[in-house]
């Protein structure tokens, strides 16, 4: 499953499906980069970061590429199970600083995993 | 067990009421933040602070006030100017000048102002 742009707010794939959630990004100066993943009630988790040096970055079954004459982000997940449905969200550092607190907040998907 | 506390984590206040959301944090880390995220939104800077006895507003900081007394606390006031105080309030810690370190999240507080 795949979804587009920010204004695609949920995403529903098949248990063991890969998923696919993207993100644009605003600001050409950003260079670092966030995905976290938030569950319903609790604070965002981090899920895995790339800087803008770099073009592809990969943790534990997920996978972020950047591609930055696009402003565009996406964040792969493989084999998606079940305790993968959350809210997933993008963020952008906003001055190039070196400080990861400044974030600007993508709008969010659902992402929703189907037994 | 390093993290960040938030307490209580749900708040209900009368209009015109000023309430203090609690933040502390024990993993040494020189900055911190407060975020807030309305229902199916993103999330919003409302304060930050980077060192003790210092602090900047973010991006929606009108209604709000913070202090930093002490490295591990945080608090968040939302005053009676606040226009529409209830949402979901994150507060969040981080390193600084580095970008090994990503910002970490507590588990929130919900106000709800009637």
């Amino acid at each position: 499953g795949e979804s587009v742009g920010l204004h695609l707010p949920t995403l529903s794939v098949q248990e063991g499906d890969n998923s696919i959630i993207n993100c644009a990004y605003s600001n050409s100066a950003s260079d670092y980069f966030i995905w976290y993943k938030q569950e319903s009630g609790k604070g965002p988790q981090f899920i895995i970061d790339i800087r803008s040096n770099m073009d592809k970055r990969q943790g534990q079954r997920v996978t972020v590429l950047l591609n930055k004459t696009v402003k565009h982000l996406s964040l792969q997940i493989a084999a998606t199970q079940p305790g993968d449905s959350a809210v997933y969200f993008c963020a952008e550092n906003r001055e190039g600083s070196g400080n990861t607190g400044k974030l600007i907040f993508g709008q969010g998907t659902t992402l929703q995993v189907k037994p | 067990d390093g993290g960040i506390t938030q307490s209580p984590k749900y708040l209900f206040r009368k209009e015109g009421q000023n309430v203090t959301l609690s933040c502390e944090q024990n993993l040494n880390h020189d900055a911190m933040y407060w975020y807030r995220q309305d229902p199916g939104q993103g999330l919003r800077l409302i304060y930050y602070s980077q060192i003790v006895n210092d602090f900047q507003k973010g991006d929606i900081a009108e209604g709000y006030s913070v202090s930093r007394e002490k490295k591990e606390s945080f608090p968040l006031t939302v005053t009676s100017a606040q226009k529409n105080p209830t949402a979901f309030y994150l507060c969040a810690s981080s390193p600084l000048g580095t970008y090994n370190s990503p910002l970490h999240f507590g588990n929130g507080t919900r106000l709800t102002v009637t």
